[in-house]
């Protein structure tokens, strides 16, 4: 199964607000990383926090890591028509050496 | 600065046909290099992974290879595709196994 598994699947929201979207994982980790992907485009990669990391922020973007419940949300405030992307975590769990994806949050921001 | 580079954006295939698709990246050496396989409204599989040179590492078995000819070349092969490889191939490129990845801009395969 995944090790990371993005909450809701899809999520819809008027322009201006927060969109907020959850990720959890099975086994301990390393990193946690947020990436980004425009319909038929390639990933875009948003922030990376480590395990001994709470909280990130990047301009809209607010990460947050709770290691001991498994699990990572990302914020976008204000959010903008161009933030209408799927939103994928991906993780890096220890013993692992590779990122594994999970299957992303579509997110639309209606105008 | 770094960039990645896929082609062809979109290819349709017969079933049985063979398969090339190239990733490059250029302003890096030595990077580690990843397949991934996207279904339509998926996350992404892992296909194969390189650490350099000759080194392929695959993830799951299937109708599919990889190669590394070059230290900023890696390609994507089939001998006969199945109607099942249709989907979105991204190429990414990190430079350490637990960093951040690029990705490049995908190749989307419709195999009939």
């Amino acid at each position: 199964s995944q090790q990371g598994e993005e909450d809701p699947q899809a999520l819809s929201i008027q322009e201006g607000e927060n969109a907020t979207m959850n990720c959890s994982y099975k086994t301990s980790i390393n990193n946690l990383q947020w990436y980004r992907q425009n319909s038929g485009r390639g990933l875009v990669h948003l922030i990376l926090i480590r395990s001994n990391e709470r909280e990130k922020h990047s301009g809209r973007l607010r990460v947050t890591l709770d290691t001991s419940k498994k699990s990572s949300s990302l914020l976008i405030t204000a959010s903008r028509a161009a933030d209408t992307a799927s939103y994928f975590c991906a993780t890096d769990a220890v013993g692992n050496e590779k990122l594994t994806f999970g299957t992303g949050t579509r997110l639309t921001i209606i105008p | 600065s770094q960039t990645i580079h896929q082609w062809p954006a979109t290819l349709v295939q017969p079933v049985g046909s063979p398969l090339s698709l190239e990733c490059t990246v250029e302003g890096t050496s030595n990077p580690n290099l990843y397949w991934y396989r996207q279904a339509a409204g998926r996350g992404l599989q892992l296909l194969f992974y390189s650490v350099g040179i000759g080194q392929i590492s695959s993830e799951v078995p299937q109708n599919l290879s990889a190669s590394r000819p070059q230290d900023r070349q890696f390609i994507l092969s089939s001998k006969k595709l199945l109607l099942s490889d249709s989907g979105f191939y991204l190429c990414a490129w990190s430079q350490g196994r637990r960093e951040t990845q690029y990705f490049g801009p995908g190749t989307r395969l419709l195999v009939l």
